[in-house]
């Protein structure tokens, strides 16, 4: 079955340091890939998106790219701040099929930012 | 209010009680799912629902009954609590546009203790 691995947290780093949270899957075909977050007290929202190969999902200074041939989509930001304290979150979906957009979550990684 | 809301957001009730968990989405959205939140599992599907009266297990359905008679509630049930379902519940709701499955939305969450 299908399967997404997440770098061990919690990871914890200075503010303006750089980031980058490691994801791997295991795919029976080609799913879409997601990055969510959950700030304290919250649920998730997403972060951002890709849906082939190749493709780089980006938002607020956040990227990832799509692997397919290493089967990575690492997350990474050139300059953390203290409110990107979070647990994060790597995912996976297929677009069509009887799926439904079921994800497929890794299992979280938390990221503590210190002034 | 718009959005998806879950009710309550914090539950304690003991073993052998009938607990059951509300989730209220405005959008529409066809899809609907909840999901539980475990230290060092992430989020794990419970069930699902692609439309009212259609529903389908997901990874870790056992002790769990869901309904879905209106488009926009889902409530869970966990029929005879355990310890073991101890854990933070989130419903998360999606669009299907043009075919493809889209971002899930999520709940706040409800943190149920079993005792």
């Amino acid at each position: 079955g299908d399967s997404v691995t997440q770098m061990e947290g919690p990871v914890t780093l200075s503010e303006e340091a750089f980031l980058t949270i490691n994801c791997t899957y295991t795919a029976t075909g080609y799913p879409s890939l997601f990055w969510y977050v959950q700030y304290p007290g919250e649920g998730l929202q997403l972060l951002l998106k890709a849906t082939k190969a190749d493709d780089k999902g980006s938002n607020k200074g956040f990227e990832a790219t799509y692997r397919k041939e290493t089967t990575s989509f690492h997350l990474e930001k050139g300059s953390v701040q203290v409110s990107d304290s979070a647990v994060y979150f790597c995912a996976l979906t297929y677009a069509g099929g009887t799926s439904y957009g079921k994800l497929t979550f890794g299992q979280g990684t938390i990221l503590t930012v210190h002034p | 209010d718009a959005g998806i809301t879950q009710s309550p957001r914090y539950k304690i009730t003991e073993t052998g009680r009938q607990v059951t968990l509300m989730c209220h989405q405005t959008w529409s959205h066809s899809y609907m799912f909840w999901y539980r939140q475990d230290l060092g599992h992430g989020l794990r599907l419970i069930y699902y629902s692609a439309a009212a009266d259609i529903t389908d297990k997901g990874e870790v359905p056992d002790g769990y009954v869901v309904s879905r008679s209106k488009t926009e509630n889902f409530p869970l049930t966990l029929e005879s609590a355990t310890r073991s379902q101890t854990s933070v519940y989130f419903c998360a709701s999606s669009p299907r546009q043009g075919g493809s499955y889209n971002e899930q939305f999520f709940g706040p969450g409800t943190r149920l203790t079993v005792l």
